[in-house]
């Protein structure tokens, strides 16, 4: 049962460009969204997280878009680095449930100078 | 910065045998979680701790399973008897209430 799907299993972008990763779920009942930046042998990262009653959240270059009624969320990262090439995971949560994270796929990021 | 601590780095072990995954997670935190990852697939949760109890467990999350806080600062993840399935990254995280802080997994190699 995947509640939440991020399509694109990879994503390559020109430095300086905007990268744009999108993540859709399908329970309703989600209503906290997280962004995860992760490397190779390490732990997911915090990044960015957005609140139901929001629709748009900004961090310094980064920026989540929650579109409740497609229930899609996207991140937006400009302009892009080489640094930033990674995995990125979306994760969705039932507040109410004590805050069990879903996860969804991954999408390698890849910035090339 | 504070950050969750996870010992050993990388485990081998033979099928059959027993486990112990550590984690020291910041220790404001009231609620402390596991999560694995198998190679090329998404992190899945395993189980949620709070108030020296489990508070919520996956399907994953069966009999051979279980987790300890024994101290004030550890928290254990054991697997009694390990599968050749069971080999993955697993990950702590801790939480104040929202926002987590994973641990920089242990890699799991079960033979």
């Amino acid at each position: 049962d995947q509640q939440v799907k991020q399509n694109s299993p990879s994503l390559s972008v020109q430095e300086g460009r905007i990268s744009i990763l999108n993540c859709d779920y399908t329970n309703s009942m989600f209503d906290y969204f997280l962004w995860y930046k992760k490397y190779p042998a390490e732990g997911p990262t915090f990044l960015i997280s957005i609140s139901s009653i929001k629709d748009k959240n900004e961090d310094g270059r980064f920026t989540v878009f929650l579109n409740k009624s497609a229930k899609h969320l996207s991140l937006h990262i400009v302009p892009s680095q080489p640094g930033d090439s990674a995995v990125y995971f979306c994760a969705a949560s039932r507040y109410n449930q004590g805050g069990k994270l879903i996860f969804g796929q991954g999408t390698e990021l890849s910035v090339k100078p | 910065e504070p950050e969750v601590t996870q010992t050993p780095s990388h485990q081998v072990t033979q099928m059959g045998q027993e486990v112990i995954l550590r984690c020291v997670p910041i220790s404001n935190h009231l609620y402390f979680y596991w999560y694995r990852q198998i190679l090329g697939q998404k992190v899945e949760f395993l189980v949620s701790f709070y108030n020296n109890e489990i508070s919520e467990k996956s399907e994953i999350f069966d009999d051979q399973f279980s987790v300890e806080r024994p101290d004030g600062s550890n928290f254990t993840l054991k697997i009694r008897s390990t599968k050749l399935e069971d080999s993955a990254m697993y990950f702590c995280a801790s939480s104040p209430d929202l926002g987590y802080t994973f641990g920089s997994g242990t890699r799991l190699t079960v033979v």
